[in-house]
């Protein structure tokens, strides 16, 4: 079945430094790519829609400047924490659909402890 | 996307069928019903969906009512492992960027 890799699954690092997160498609393209952030005890939220050849989609009240996405190529879409601070450690999970009329299928995440 | 309200918390004995509810009463027409579950510190996996008549695969059966105003997920024969958080999610099927919204989900654990 389809397969979406997340790398690192673990990252920690002091406030002030950027953080990348990878999300790859292993056997299929993405055209679109998903990235989500959980919060101890809550649901997924939705941060922005990631577009292949193009700009992020974000959602409401999430920076664009802090949470810097880029999908250059239909199996690869990565996801820069700006500057970094403890408020911003949480759960980050990306997804990604096969075809359309197909589920998404989500990374296993990346735990981001700023310290 | 439509609402759906679900019950915050289940409990399930092992080998027993677990049967989660949920509701999405304003469901549109073309708006599929999905179930994934999330595994404590994992990803979401996908377990099923269906638009208007019930399904079944190889992990779980879903069942949507008549009316599609609500539906209900089976686990036939609740294991320990199935011990997770469990979403149920509507969304239209048109193109990828199709978004998923999630609730809060069920919380269901399964017990011996």
């Amino acid at each position: 079945g389809a397969v979406v890799s997340q790398h690192p699954s673990w990252v920690i690092c002091k406030s002030g430094t950027s953080v990348k997160i990878e999300c790859r498609s292993l056997d299929f393209q993405a055209t679109t790519m998903f990235w989500y952030r959980q919060f101890p005890k809550q649901s997924l939220m939705l941060m922005a829609t990631s577009n292949e050849g193009s700009k992020a989609t974000y959602e409401q009240g999430v920076e664009k400047d802090k949470f810097l996405i880029n999908h250059a190529s239909l199996t690869l879409s990565t996801l820069t924490v700006t500057s970094a601070h403890p408020e911003d450690s949480s759960f980050y999970i990306c997804s990604a659909n096969t075809y359309s009329n197909q589920p998404q299928h989500f990374g296993d995440g990346t735990r981001l402890s700023i310290l | 996307d439509a609402k759906t309200t679900q019950p915050t918390s289940m409990d399930c004995a092992e080998g027993r069928a677990a049967n989660l509810p949920c509701n999405h009463s304003t469901i549109s027409g073309n708006e599929y019903v999905y179930w994934y579950r999330q595994i404590h510190s994992q990803g979401p996996q996908y377990i099923i969906h269906g638009l208007k008549n019930n399904e079944t695969n190889e992990m779980a059966s879903l069942i949507i009512t008549e009316d599609r105003k609500s539906s209900t997920l089976i686990l036939p024969h609740a294991t320990l492992r199935d011990t997770a958080v469990y979403y149920c999610i509507v969304r239209f099927n048109t193109g990828t960027a199709s978004k998923l919204t999630f609730g809060t989900g069920t919380r269901l654990q399964v017990t011996l």
